[in-house]
Order: structure tokens, then C-alpha cells, then sequence
């Protein structure tokens, strides 16, 4: 079964819009971690954020913005004012408490035009 | 640039022939994954050492696969008998001790084409 799911395969937005990435993921363990990560056209993966299962309190980190609902199983990711260089495929990712290995979701790619 | 390296960047080879990826983690890591990532999907676990135990294989990881890290440095990753099941991109990352200490850095990877 799949552990991370992301919907949202492609979105396309003008700079400066914001754009809201969904995650959802599926685990039976109560100690649990969500990932975000972003690979440009390099390829290379570049970690975003990590966040455990007992924080649920939402982060900004500049124009980027994360939302944990564990009611929910949800992860978002918002990028606020996004910029032409914020275009990229992003991934949401899990790891459990047994596993010392993350479960990505197939990637959500973004496009963002001038 | 003290980040993870791969090396090479890129091969393609004939099916059949065997292949050889290596990958030098951040010096002060004791961790070392590989990960597969195929068009369009995210990566997916095959391995990971700490210093130079395997510790654990996934199911993806074929008979054909196969992978070191001889000193607990750098780690290689040979795939035999190449199938065109095969082509992806082969990412490795690496991490300090305990995994929830750190997350994972990864490399550029290497992408593989088997014709």
C-alpha cells in the first residue's frame, strides 16, 4: 500500500502566485516523520524540512510554509510569492519508527512562468 | 565542496554488461543509502550501510545488484547483467549516526540508460 500519497501530479502557476502542494500519508506507527524535499532540474534531492509526529505546530521558513494535520494525515507545503527559480519537483516523504528509510510520494512538479 | 558525490553522472551501456556506480558520502557520516528513482516516480529504498555493515536490503535489490562500502568511506554500487528494466537514476545519500539525528543529504546521482 502506498505510504505518501500526492495528488496533485503538475501545477503551473505565474510568479508570484502562491501555490499549496498536498501530502497525504498512511502510517500505523505513533512516532513518525514527515520529510519535504526539492529537486530541481540538477536532480539533486535538497531537504526542505523535517517534522516529527508529536509537533503538529505549522512552520514558516521565508516564503515557505508547512501545515501538519495529523486528523487529517496531511503535510502541505506553500510556497508564498513564488518565484521562477522555486520550479522544481517536490516530494513529500515518510519515515516510521521501525524503518531507517523514507517513503517518498511520487513527486508533485512545479511550474513556475515569468 | 563537501556535499555527496557520484560518480559518474551519467552511463549507458548495453544489456547485459555490467555497470559500477560509486559514491563518496559527507566525510563525517557514518551512514550511507542508495535509492532508485525511475521517470516520474520518487525515489525508492534499495540499501543502506552504516560504517561498513549492510544493515538492510530491500526487496527491489535483485540478485544482479550488489553493494560495498569496504572502509565505512565511500560505497559502490554494481548491478550485473544489466536489464532495460534497469535504466533510472541512481541516487545515494548519506546521514550522522542515528538517522532521526540528521536527515538525509543527497547526491546528484547517477543516471543509467541500458539499451
Amino acid at each position: 500500500a502506498q505510504k505518501v500519497t500526492q495528488a496533485q501530479t503538475e501545477i503551473s502557476v505565474v510568479e508570484k502566485e502562491d501555490v499549496t502542494l498536498d501530502c497525504v500519508y498512511e502510517t500505523r506507527d505513533t512516532t513518525y516523520y514527515l520529510f519535504w524535499y526539492k529537486q530541481p532540474p540538477s536532480g539533486e534531492l535538497v531537504f526542505l524540512i523535517r517534522r516529527n509526529s508529536f509537533d503538529e505546530q505549522n512552520e514558516i521558513s521565508g516564503r515557505y510554509s508547512w501545515n501538519f494535520q495529523k486528523s487529517t494525515s496531511s503535510f502541505n507545503f506553500t510556497i508564498t510569492a513564488s518565484q521562477v527559480v522555486d520550479s522544481a519537483v517536490y516530494f513529500c516523504a515518510l519515515s516510521e519508527e521501525s524503518a531507517y528509510k523514507l517513503s517518498f510520494g511520487a513527486g508533485t512538479t512545479v511550474t513556475v512562468r515569468a | 565542496d563537501t556535499g555527496v558525490s557520484q560518480d559518474p553522472r551519467h552511463k549507458i551501456t548495453k544489456r547485459g554488461q555490467n555497470v559500477t556506480f560509486r559514491c563518496d558520502p559527507i566525510s563525517e557520516h557514518n551512514r550511507l543509502y542508495w535509492y532508485r528513482q525511475t521517470l516520474g516516480q520518487g525515489p525508492e529504498f534499495l540499501t543502506y550501510f552504516q560504517n561498513e555493515a549492510q544493515l538492510e536490503k530491500s526487496r527491489l535489490l535483485s540478485d544482479r545488484f550488489s553493494a560495498e562500502r569496504p572502509k565505512g568511506s565511500f560505497s559502490t554500487l554494481e548491478i550485473q547483467r544489466t536489464e532495460q528494466g534497469d535504466s533510472a537514476m541512481y541516487l545515494c545519500a548519506s546521514s550522522i549516526a542515528g538517522f532521526r539525528d540528521s536527515p538525509l543529504h543527497f547526491g546528484n546521482g547517477t543516471r543509467l540508460t541500458v539499451t
